[in-house]
């Protein structure tokens, strides 16, 4: 089993739909958690960080669900720029472990 | 700051031929990842440093790899000799002295073609 997992997706959604991306991880000793953005040809760049009680910023929301091991990521009124590989990283011992990636498609 | 910085941005090199990717971490940062990126199997860390000191290095494919960070200013990805199937995009990142908190900074990448 792989340290952290993601859906590949891609997903396929038309602008302002809302979207959610889910990322399951096997070492319940993890102790922190994020969801980076890589664009097409760029480096992964941070999106947010996953707070146990759950965070949000502008249209993003992030959780982090500890007991069954999985963060998400909520994406509100889809913009053309959110289009993108979405990333989810997982810190175990101060290594910074990532999911392979879910990619987004937002559509006019 | 000028950021993580990698050189080269492209390396295009035949198979059997040593091939050295270099980084630059952002200055005072105590941690060093070698990241590598195919379509296949995504973002695999290769391996990371903390204070210059490798600290796991499981992430290495095999003995033809091999990275040294010899002061806190520069690192190095060696691999000898390189084969077809090491091509791929290899970032190096860093990160401040709480990677619990310390976002990672990436570099632009280098772009590996063995042909």
């Amino acid at each position: 089993r792989k340290e952290v997992e993601q859906d590949p997706g891609p997903f396929n959604v038309p602008e302002g739909a809302t979207v959610a991306f889910n990322c399951t991880y096997s070492n319940s000793a993890s102790q922190s958690f994020f969801w980076y953005r890589q664009d097409c040809r760029k480096e992964p760049k941070l999106l947010m960080s996953v707070y146990s009680s759950g965070n949000e910023d502008g249209r993003f929301t992030a959780q982090l669900n500890r007991a069954s091991q999985y963060i998400s990521l909520l994406i509100r009124d889809s913009k053309l720029s959110d289009s993108a590989t979405y990333l989810c990283v997982v810190n175990m011992r101060d290594d910074m472990r990532f999911g392979a990636g879910t990619r987004l498609t937002v559509k006019p | 700051d000028a950021g993580v910085i990698q050189s080269p941005r492209h390396e295009v090199t035949e198979m059997g031929q040593e091939v050295t990717l270099r980084c630059k971490p952002i200055s005072g940062h105590d941690y060093l990842f070698w990241y590598r990126q195919t379509m296949m199997r995504g973002l695999e860390l290769l391996i990371y440093f903390n204070n210059n000191v490798p600290i796991d290095d499981s992430g290495m494919p095999e003995d033809r790899f091999s990275a040294k960070m010899p002061n806190a200013s520069f690192s190095t990805l060696k691999i000898q000799p390189s084969e077809p199937r090491d091509s791929a995009v290899y970032f190096c990142a860093s990160s401040g002295r709480d990677t619990t908190n310390e976002k990672l900074f990436f570099g632009s990448g280098t772009q590996l073609s063995v042909l």
